[in-house]
């Protein structure tokens, strides 16, 4: 079964509004999980890494006050896109990295369509 | 250039047929090296990690040639199943972040 969680799966808002994602960890704790972004026919870009109890780290060319990120707990991140635009119409995957497995597992994503 | 880069094909072959592909990374430092499955509109998953000696995982074969910065892998036998969009996936660094490539196309036929 699924080990990492996306709500919600899809989302259509107006342009202008803020729009949050979570992504849970289900069975294992997480003190690291990445935020990615795939546009059509691209790869799935980077966006910032998460860390748990700390400030997140954007990638070059990603604003953090546009994409806030917050890891409150071992098992939840979310992803709040603000002032949502058409151009931030994309795929938002996360991913978490499972410790004691070095594994990262990807969640299902969130289709973000922005009026 | 990018930092990982990959034929997006489509490869279309028929089933039982062997489709072999190739992936480049710019990074010579690269550590860790992946192959993920995407089908349409879903999340990757994890087909299969690199090893330097190559692997296999049933009709999967994964190569490393780290002096000519590449990886490949082969699908043997194809199934219908196997049409995906597989996605070349690089370590460059200690800190567990990927790079991965645009992926590229295989359609297996009946």
């Amino acid at each position: 079964g699924a080990v990492v969680s996306q709500h919600p799966s899809r989302v259509i808002c107006k342009s202008g509004t803020s729009v949050k994602i979570e992504c849970r960890s289900l069975d294992f704790q997480a003190t690291t999980m990445f935020w990615y972004r795939q546009f059509p026919k691209q790869s799935l870009m980077l966006m910032a890494t998460s860390n748990e109890g700390s400030k997140a780290t954007y990638e070059q060319g990603v604003e953090k006050d546009k994409f806030l990120i917050n890891h409150a707990s071992l098992t939840l991140s979310t992803l709040t896109v603000t002032s949502a635009h058409p151009e931030d119409s994309s795929f938002y995957i996360c991913s978490a990295r499972d410790p004691q497995l070095d594994t990262q597992y990807f969640g299902p994503g969130t289709r973000l369509t922005v009026l | 250039r990018k930092e990982v880069e990959q034929d997006p094909g489509p490869f279309n072959v028929p089933e039982g047929a062997t489709v072999a592909f190739n992936c480049t990374y710019s990074n010579s430092a690269s550590q860790s090296f992946f192959w993920y499955r995407q089908d349409c509109r879903k999340e990757p998953k994890l087909l299969m990690s690199v090893y330097s000696s190559g692997n296999e995982d049933g009709r999967f074969t994964a190569q490393l040639n780290r002096a000519s910065q590449y990886i490949s892998l082969l699908i043997r036998d194809s199934k219908l199943s196997d049409s995906a969009t597989y996605l070349c996936v690089v370590n460059f660094r200690n800190d567990y972040k990927l790079s991965f490539g645009a992926g590229t196309t295989v359609t297996v036929r009946a």
